[in-house]
């Protein structure tokens, strides 16, 4: 069992936008601003594009944006591109004892 | 820039201890942090440890007992032993770069590991 919550699926049809949620704690989300968010296709490496919660890396497109409310954290693609479907992990800072906690993913399907 | 590449053997025999090493190239390993992280087929992200230029490190509590992380600054690399195999750490193995928080930014491409007799 992942320490954080995400839906294990989510979908949306091309030029749609599309949440994506991410709850834990006040230990972890709630407590701090260092919730980052990780796409992931088949066989590659989970590729950051969310940092310090709303914060995109450089040549991450503006359709990602980043947002959290009290313990939960969420990640919205607008602009739905088929290059979008993957999986999807957030995680977040979980203080000096555990360091850092992941959610256990979600499925992103273009329709 | 710098890229991660994790080199290893494929297969470990159960009570086995897994050993991984992760070569950082296109840059100084002496400067960041550097973690494991764990993805077992079809499942989620586990965050294993990690280990600053000083060596340093910081292990997840629920594989603390096992788990060992080394860096060697002369070589560029660092490197992950996980006693006591089971199936259960059969997994793709990453090595990644933690910034700006637990952001981890760069990552290496991953290697299986299976634990099987």
């Amino acid at each position: 069992q992942s320490a954080l919550t995400q839906p294990p699926s989510a979908s949306g049809s091309p030029g749609q936008s599309v949440t994506i949620s991410c709850t834990g704690t006040s230990s972890d989300v709630g407590g701090y601003n260092y919730v980052s968010w990780y796409q992931q296709h088949p066989g590659k490496a989970p590729k950051l594009m969310i940092y310090e919660v709303s914060k995109r890396p450089s040549g991450v497109p503006d359709r990602f944006s980043g947002s959290k409310s009290d313990n939960t954290a969420s990640l919205t693609v607008s602009g739905l591109q088929a290059e979008d479907e993957a999986d999807y992990y957030c995680n977040s800072y979980a203080g000096s004892n555990n360091y850092v906690v992941f959610g256990g993913g979600t499925k992103l399907t273009v329709l | 820039q710098v890229q991660l590449q994790e080199s290893g053997p494929g297969l470990v025999k159960p009570s086995e201890t897994l050993s991984l090493t992760c070569t950082v190239s296109g840059g100084s390993i002496s400067t960041d942090y550097w973690s494991w992280i764990r993805q077992p087929p079809g499942k989620g992200l586990e965050w294993i440890g990690y280990i600053d230029y000083s060596g340093n490190s910081k292990y997840n509590p629920s594989l603390e007992s096992r788990v060992t992380i080394s860096i060697d600054t002369s070589k560029n690399q660092f490197s992950l032993k996980l006693s006591s195999g089971t199936a259960a750490d059969t997994a793709v193995y990453y090595c990644a770069r933690p910034s700006m928080g637990p952001a981890f930014d760069i990552w290496g491409q991953g290697t299986m590991v299976t634990v099987s007799s």
